[in-house]
């Protein structure tokens, strides 16, 4: 089943302690990137990346990391989390970038 | 002026109505125009997608965009409780990367 699949579904941590969120896609796509969605903000993009080794910032880069050395995996750290990174995250992937994008089903995340 | 502008809801109507959702959108050189639902707990999944104006149906939703106006809309014939959920507009113009609406929460009533 073509899909992309994220872990952990659902991570309360407190602040400062760093974290990986992975992604990962089975459809040989090429574009990969990650959203932050919080209430009233709707969708925000934080890093995106056209293909591996290449990544770039989006609309909200600050307080994160990614890389990409392989084409499925595409993980999005946090050296020290901090509150206001209390969000929902969601991984995206496609084809090319002006391609529709699929999304993963998200990861909750609560920092205390 | 934002780039995507929608209407955040809520949105309640009975089962069986007409539902009209609609963005609007400042870059005219927008040509891509998506619908996205998402579910409660889920990730987006793409409804429809549109080229340029006009209309495309697919079963009970119509996607319409009307590039003089910079005015999309996607409609819902015959509601039914499973098409409760938000629903996000997202639009690009050429090698971009997407632009999303903040998404209307849809509720249908049985």
């Amino acid at each position: 089943e073509a899909q992309v699949t994220q872990n952990p579904r659902y991570l309360i941590t407190v602040t400062g302690k760093k974290l990986t969120v992975t992604c990962s896609q089975n459809m040989n796509h090429e574009y990969m990137s990650w959203y932050r969605q919080d209430p009233g903000l709707g969708l925000r993009q934080i890093y995106y990346s056209m293909n591996v080794e290449v990544t770039d910032k989006g609309d909200v880069p600050e307080g994160y990391k990614v890389s990409r050395k392989e084409k499925r995996n595409f993980p999005l750290i946090l050296e020290s989390p901090s509150p206001n990174q209390t969000s929902l995250y969601f991984c995206a992937s496609s084809y090319y970038r002006s391609d529709t994008q699929y999304f993963g089903p998200g990861t909750r995340l609560t920092v205390l | 002026q934002k780039e995507v502008e929608q209407d955040p809801g809520p949105l309640s109507v009975p089962e069986g109505a007409i539902v009209s959702l609609n963005c609007t959108y400042s870059n005219s050189a927008f040509q891509y125009f998506m619908w996205y639902r998402q579910y409660s707990r889920k990730g987006p999944e793409l409804l429809m997608y549109t080229y340029s104006s006009g209309n495309k149906e697919d079963g009970r939703f119509t996607a319409q965009v009307d590039k003089s106006s910079k005015y999309i809309s996607l409609f819902i014939r015959d509601s039914q409780p499973s098409d409760s959920a938000t629903y996000l507009c997202a639009m690009k113009s050429g090698n971009t990367p997407l632009v999303f609406g903040k998404g209307t929460r849809l509720s249908v009533i049985a």
